[in-house]
């Protein structure tokens, strides 16, 4: 069965900083997707950024990036220039089947 | 993306009491998910649900418990029944992309259930 684990129950950065949130995961296929989403306080889950596992070059949106690296299964997210308002929870999560298996979330704190 | 409205927002409840969530997208899909997340954890498959078929359950997770029903293919409900205190989280609906996204998946804006 696959499996996400998120390591960092929290996290803190300064405001203007660069933050890294790792994510591991476990699966016998070599097709998946994976993703990070993010769930501020008012509970909407928002997807902020995704990545084929086909694709060897890492996704970028804006101030988010991510560094996967398919052989240790591992796909962290970067958020860079870090505003008040990426003050949430982060799900890393895996697809392969439509369904979508979540890790445990990461807190991040945005210091002013 | 889709845009997904679920009804109640919040609500609370006695034991022993059922309550209906009602899920509705802007747009016709073949499949909608239903979520659960208890207070301080991450979110959980309850079912997948398929419009003109049963709704397919994750383990444990039973359809007399969460029964759904699947009308059309822009409108889903999730019951929750016999409701006790373990059944307080949030319930969230989802569907996936249209095309080339359609590996990805979009999220309504969530029930927040409390069972007192």
């Amino acid at each position: 069965a696959q499996t996400v684990t998120q390591s960092q129950p929290e996290m803190s950065v300064q405001e203007a900083e660069t933050v890294t949130l790792s994510c591991t995961y476990d699966t016998s296929e070599s097709d998946y997707y994976l993703f990070w989403y993010k769930q501020p306080p008012s509970r909407q889950m928002i997807l902020v950024i995704r990545q084929e596992a086909y694709k060897q070059q890492n996704a970028t949106e804006n101030r988010f990036s991510v560094n996967f690296q398919k052989a240790a299964k591992s796909f962290s997210l970067k958020i860079s220039d870090s505003q008040l308002g990426d003050a949430a929870m982060y799900f890393c999560a895996y697809s392969n089947t439509g369904k979508l298996i979540f890790g445990q979330g990461t807190t991040l704190q945005v210091k002013p | 993306s889709a845009v997904i409205s679920q009804k109640p927002s919040r609500d609370i409840c006695q034991r022993g009491t059922s309550l209906t969530i009602q899920c509705q997208v802007d747009s016709q899909v073949t499949m909608m998910f239903w979520y659960r997340q208890q207070p301080g954890q991450s979110l959980t498959l309850i079912a997948t649900a398929n419009q003109g078929s049963e709704a397919t359950y994750e383990s444990g997770f039973v359809i007399d418990k969460f029964p759904i029903s699947r009308p059309n293919l822009t409108f889903s409900t999730l019951t929750v029944s016999n409701m006790s205190p373990e059944d307080s989280s949030i319930y969230l609906c989802s569907v996936p992309g249209h095309g080339a996204k359609g590996y990805e998946q979009y999220f309504g804006p969530g029930t927040r259930l409390t069972v007192t």
